[in-house]
C-alpha cells in the first residue's frame, strides 16, 4: 500500500535557526496537505498544494510539491518556539476520494 | 468557520464494556468524515471513512465488528470500540470535510481512551 515517510523523524534546533522537514510518497499524489499537531493537540491544516512543482509561503513556512508530485518539503525559516510541534504531511492518491495517508511526521523542539 | 467537536475528549473504561465517541461538525455539512487513531509519537492511521447514510468504509485491518461507526446526520458521526481491551487505549481523532470542499478535512481535538 502507499507509504509516506518524512525525514528527520526529530529534529531541535537553536531559536532563529532554520527547519526543514521532508515528505516521500511511494506513489504519485494528487495533492499534498501539510499539519501541524502540538503536543496534546490535535492536527490542524496548515496548507494545500495540488500542483505539480507548486511553492507557496506562509509568512515563515514555504511549502514545495515536488515537480513528479511525490515528494514535498516545508521549511521554516528564523525558527520560534511557537513553532514546535509536530509537522505532518499528508497526501491524496488520484481516485482515492478525499482520503489522506498521512506521513511518519518531524517532531520539532525549538531551543531558546 | 469549519468547527468540529469530539465528546468525550477522555474516557477510562474496564476492559470489557464498549465506549462512544462523538464527532460532530459545528458549523457546516459533512458528506464525509474521517476516524483515526494515533499512537503516542506515532502518525495518523486511517481507520475509516464514513459517509452520510451509507456504510463506513473500513481500512485494511481494522475490524468492523470492533469498531462501529454510524454517520447519521450531515453533522454527526460516532465511532463504538465495542468490548474494549486495553490495546485499544489509544487517542481517536475524527475529520469532516464539507460537501463544498470535499479535499480538505477539519480535525476534531480527539478522544484519549485508556481502557484498564
Amino acid at each position: 500500500g502507499q507509504q509516506v515517510m518524512q525525514i528527520p523523524q526529530y529534529q531541535h534546533v537553536q531559536e532563529g535557526e532554520d527547519f526543514t522537514t521532508y515528505c516521500n510518497s511511494s506513489t504519485t499524489l494528487s495533492n499534498i496537505q501539510w499539519y501541524k499537531q502540538r503536543p496534546g493537540g490535535h492536527p490542524v491544516f496548515l496548507i494545500q498544494l495540488v500542483k505539480s512543482g507548486e511553492v507557496k509561503k506562509q509568512k515563515r513556512l514555504t511549502f514545495q510539491f515536488g515537480e513528479a508530485k511525490k515528494n514535498s518539503s516545508l521549511h521554516i525559516t528564523a525558527t520560534q518556539t511557537t513553532d514546535v510541534g509536530t509537522y505532518f504531511c499528508a497526501g491524496g492518491l488520484t481516485g482515492g476520494g478525499n482520503k489522506l495517508t498521512f506521513g511518519t511526521g518531524t517532531q520539532l523542539k525549538v531551543e531558546l | 468557520g469549519a468547527v468540529v467537536s469530539q465528546h468525550p475528549s477522555r474516557v477510562i473504561c474496564k476492559s470489557g464494556t464498549s465506549v462512544k465517541i462523538e464527532c460532530r461538525s459545528l458549523d457546516f455539512q459533512a458528506t464525509t468524515m474521517f476516524w483515526y487513531r494515533q499512537f503516542p509519537k506515532q502518525s495518523l492511521m486511517l481507520m475509516a471513512t464514513s459517509n452520510e447514510g451509507s456504510k463506513a468504509t473500513y481500512e485494511q485491518g481494522v475490524e468492523k465488528d470492533k469498531f462501529l461507526i454510524n454517520h447519521a446526520s450531515l453533522t454527526l458521526s460516532t465511532l463504538t470500540v465495542t468490548s474494549a481491551h486495553p490495546e485499544d487505549s489509544s487517542f481517536y481523532i475524527c475529520s469532516a470535510s464539507p460537501a463544498e470542499d470535499q479535499e480538505t478535512q477539519y480535525f476534531g481535538p480527539g478522544t484519549r481512551l485508556l481502557v484498564l
